[in-house]
């Protein structure tokens, strides 16, 4: 079965570092979907893309996160500096989704990030 | 604002029939997806649609605006988290909270 492949799986760092989160999407899918999972917010949408172009991150706070897909095989999540308050798991996804609302997002299986 | 909401946590007896409801918010949405999550893995699709589905013991209702996941012979390996989603045209899935399904023996 085609995956969605996320690295790292776990990250404990330290605040004020950098955290880059990279993620895989299947091959051939043409949109690619950042989420946080909080228990307060469940899944949180905060970027997603579609034909590598960046459809909406109102999602992220600006300041300190960004995401990039520098190419069809790579999508990455960027936060500098880090801060505690970022400690969750990270969900990338991925879809070939036509606009019509009724395709399915496959899920990677997360990076959980721990910031000290 | 596009929300979706639906209760954090049910509660069912094994064998028995559990309804997680869902309602949402979401401009132009007409379609609804549930997920399962189990702690460190990948979020999977249980059933999705525009109209009432059914994929072996997963049941969806479907209204415009909400949804009932009714999981049927609830075991105890169904304890997990219950993910509902919304679609709008715009590409965008938006997810609720999450439901936590305890199961009692």
């Amino acid at each position: 079965d085609a995956r969605v492949t996320q690295t790292p799986r776990h990250k404990v760092t330290e605040m004020g570092q950098e955290v880059t989160m990279r993620c895989q999407p299947i091959l051939g899918h043409n949109t690619v979907f950042w989420y946080r999972q909080t228990m307060m917010q469940g899944l949180e949408l905060l970027a997603y893309f579609r034909n590598r172009a960046p459809l909406d991150d109102s999602g992220m706070p600006k300041d300190r996160f960004s995401a990039e897909m520098p190419d069809a095989t790579l999508a990455t999540l960027k936060i500098q500096p880090s801060e505690p308050r970022d400690s969750a798991v990270y969900f990338c996804a991925s879809g070939l989704v036509r606009g019509t609302g009724a395709n399915v997002l496959t899920f990677g299986a997360g990076s959980r990030l721990t910031v000290l | 604002k596009d929300q979706v909401f639906q209760p954090s946590t049910v509660a069912s007896s094994e064998g028995a029939v559990v309804e997680i409801f869902c309602n949402h918010s979401v401009s132009n949405a007409y379609n609804f997806f549930w997920y399962l999550h189990f702690p460190g893995c990948a979020p999977r699709l249980l059933v999705k649609g525009s109209k009432p589905s059914q994929q072996g013991r997963y049941n969806m209702t479907y209204e415009r605006f909400s949804s009932s996941l009714l999981i049927l012979q609830v075991r105890e390996a169904d304890a997990a988290v219950y993910y509902c989603a919304c679609s709008s045209g715009t590409y965008k899935y938006i997810f609720g909270t999450g439901t936590r399904l305890k199961v009692l023996a």
